[in-house]
């Protein structure tokens, strides 16, 4: 069984500042990590996502996130937010072998405010 | 028209209603799935789909039918629901045989149970 905590529901920050989104996941084996976006009245988008390798990646849209196996986190950083990240983000993973079905954390609300 | 399309976006339906929600992805992919979105709750996964015969069904109540006729179309069909099932119904699509691939997902259909 595998799990995924975002600890903070909501997030608001001023523009142009950066923004760390926290994500930490519990499983018992080997994971897929996976950062998805959604917009008002949107389905989810994929940001980003670990496979394997560097420990950092890179997404759309200026974020990026980092895989830290000892921490079992994979949070989500952006070094100047816009207006336009407002939107809700979820963490996800997937176990490997296990197929592709993803298990997602609640999500955190990102306010950008001016 | 490309990725997962969904309908309809809403639908409000008595609870003695019958109503059948439709998802189709043009990505080519062999694994379909339906997620359940409630606010304040992480996405729940209820069914998913792989090469037509389901594969997972989890304890998802009767009253919630899925249908997958081809690799392409997924159906959740509705009857006698409750209140609580108001929520946003997501499909996604995926390749279930190439490990850590991730999701698409369409728009989602905004349920309302009156």
């Amino acid at each position: 069984a595998q799990s995924v905590t975002q600890l903070d529901s909501q997030v608001p920050v001023f523009e142009e500042a950066p923004v760390e989104l926290r994500c930490n996941y519990s499983s018992s084996v080997s994971v897929y990590l996976f950062w998805y976006v959604q917009y008002p009245n949107q389905g989810l988008q994929l940001l980003l996502k670990y496979l394997s390798g560097s420990t950092l990646v890179k997404g759309i849209n200026g974020f990026e996130a980092e895989f830290n196996k000892s921490q079992t986190s994979f949070h989500l950083r952006k070094p100047s937010v816009h207006i336009s990240d407002t939107a809700e983000y979820f963490c996800a993973v997937s176990s490997t072998g296990g197929g592709n079905k993803l298990t997602f954390g609640t999500g955190t609300q990102l306010k950008v405010e001016l | 028209e490309t990725g997962v399309t969904q309908t309809p976006r809403h639908l409000v339906m008595g609870m003695t209603n019958k109503k059948s929600l439709k998802c189709e992805q043009h990505l080519g992919h062999n694994a379909m799935y339906w997620y359940k979105q409630s606010a304040k709750k992480p996405l729940e996964l209820m069914f998913v789909y792989s090469l037509e015969e389901r594969v997972e069904n989890n304890s998802v109540p009767s009253r919630f039918s899925p249908e997958c006729p081809n690799s392409s179309h997924l159906f959740l069909h509705l009857h006698t629901l409750q209140p609580e099932d108001s929520a946003l119904y997501l499909c996604a699509s995926s390749q279930e045989d190439r490990d850590g691939t991730e999701a698409f997902f369409g728009q989602g259909t905004r349920l309302t149970v009156v």
